[in-house]
């Protein structure tokens, strides 16, 4: 059974960082490019960046870009968001999602809520 | 990047009846890569359909899409009690990815 447990989520200060992490299984995490989304509160949801399964290949969305840092540990099954200069729009649930390229976003797992206030 | 509206903003139907939900993008999905995906409040979402037409593992035969280009169609034929919920379409053939704002379907 395919399980993605997130983490790492919490209440940090504008400007701070915070790193999420996402424990995959149940399948070849090396085999699959791993995505990250966010949704604020009562929002819609919004992409924020991918990685290729060998983590040779990164994208961004534009409101990220510079800011967060997404990586991947093959021998931890583990995917990352590193996330610094957190702004209050940032605040929201991010989940991650295994990302098959002709298949959309197919699994996702439950979400982590990053909270920006002073 | 590619801009997708989805209408109604909100849909009041009863159970048993026929929902038709629209995605409309900015500008033509390449290799009809769109997706819908349905969420329920506090869950993640769930993937019902990609590539346009084709259904999710485990989705039942209800749900249907349909469209290409920049027009596109989630049906769901007779709606039961636990299809009430959100309804995103997504892109995924050009960077940056983006989703629609979603469709909520309600009971009326």
């Amino acid at each position: 059974e395919v399980q993605l447990v997130g983490s790492g989520g919490g209440l940090v200060q504008p400007g701070g960082s915070l790193r999420l992490s996402c424990a995959a299984s149940g399948f070849t995490f090396s085999s699959y490019a791993m995505t990250w989304v966010r949704q604020a509160p009562g929002k819609g949801l919004e992409w924020v960046s991918h990685i290729s399964g060998s983590g040779g290949t990164i994208e961004y969305a534009d409101s990220v870009k510079g800011r967060f840092t997404i990586s991947r540990d093959n021998s931890k099954n583990t995917l990352y968001l590193q996330m610094n200069s957190l702004r209050a729009e940032d605040t929201a649930v991010y989940y991650c999602a295994i990302y098959t390229y002709g298949n959309g976003f197919d699994y996702w797992g439950q979400g982590t809520l990053v909270t920006v206030s002073s | 990047e590619i801009v997708l509206t989805q209408s109604p903003g909100t849909l009041s139907l009863s159970p048993g009846e026929r929902a038709t939900l629209s995605c409309r993008a900015g500008q033509s999905v390449s290799s009809s890569y769109l997706a819908w995906y349905q969420q329920k409040p506090g869950q993640a979402p769930r993937l019902l359909i990609y590539g346009a037409s084709s259904r999710a593992t485990g989705i039942p035969d209800r749900f249907s899409g349909s469209g290409s280009g920049t027009d596109f169609t989630l049906t769901i034929s007779r709606l039961e009690p636990e299809d009430f919920a959100v309804y995103y379409c997504q892109q995924y053939g050009s960077s940056p990815l983006t989703f629609g704002g979603g469709t909520k379907v309600e009971i009326k």
